[in-house]
């Protein structure tokens, strides 16, 4: 059974910072693997979609990593802001007819 | 323009009651998903619909059904509500089969059952 675990559970880091996110996951058997967030009160938001055969996928300011054989994924955010305080939803996807199995997320804040 | 929308946002109801919350996707895509979030934030997968075709159905109880009447529409319907069920329900949307696209959540829909 895939379990999906996101490290820290919680981070609190002044504006500006780069920082990391972690995500592993136990079943390295992966179709794909995507970032979401989530603000409160809101639905998921799609940041970032890894595909198995890719290693990392960028948009703007956030980067994602794929180690598939170790069962690891980062999630790096350059330049924090704000308006990035959220939580950050780690989800993988065996492929076929299966879901996507997530993570417990991380509750980030980004202090003016 | 909103891709995934559900309807209604909250719902409360009481015990035994049922419900059913609707979802729409105007984006398109032929797979659609209902997740439930526990009062613990973890987002589990309940059902996903490919082509109006159940392909998946994990472990909920047979008082969740997922009624599908077209490919943008996946509604789920709730018989004999319990106070387990609060929840927040998504609703989401993928393009190809499951898993093999980005998905697409909903806002949300918060069931509280008293």
């Amino acid at each position: 059974k895939q379990e999906v675990t996101q490290i820290p559970a919680a981070l609190s880091v002044p504006e500006g910072e780069n920082l990391v996110l972690n995500c592993s996951f136990t079943d390295s058997a992966i179709y794909n693997l995507q970032w979401f967030r989530q603000d409160p009160g809101k639905g998921l938001t799609s940041l970032l979609l890894i595909q198995s055969s890719q290693r990392e996928q960028t948009s703007g300011r956030l980067n994602a990593s794929l180690d598939k054989s170790s069962g690891r994924s980062t999630l790096y955010i350059a330049a924090s802001q704000p308006g990035d305080s959220a939580t950050y939803l780690c989800a993988v996807c065996r492929g076929g007819a299966d879901g996507l199995t997530f993570g417990k997320g991380t509750h980030l804040i980004i202090q003016p | 323009d909103t891709a995934v929308s559900q309807t209604p946002k909250y719902l409360v109801t009481q015990m035994g009651n049922d419900k059913s919350i609707k979802c729409e996707q105007n984006l398109g895509h032929d797979t659609m998903y209902w997740y439930k979030q526990d009062s613990k934030k973890f987002l589990k997968i309940m059902f996903s619909y490919n082509n109006k075709e159940l392909i998946i159905n994990e472990t909920v109880p047979n008082r969740f059904s997922p009624k599908s009447p077209d490919k943008a529409h996946l509604n789920l319907h709730i018989n004999s509500l319990e106070l387990g069920d609060s929840a927040v329900y998504f609703c989401a949307s993928s393009q190809g089969l499951a898993g093999m696209d980005e998905q697409f959540f909903g806002p949300g829909t918060r069931l509280t059952v008293l």
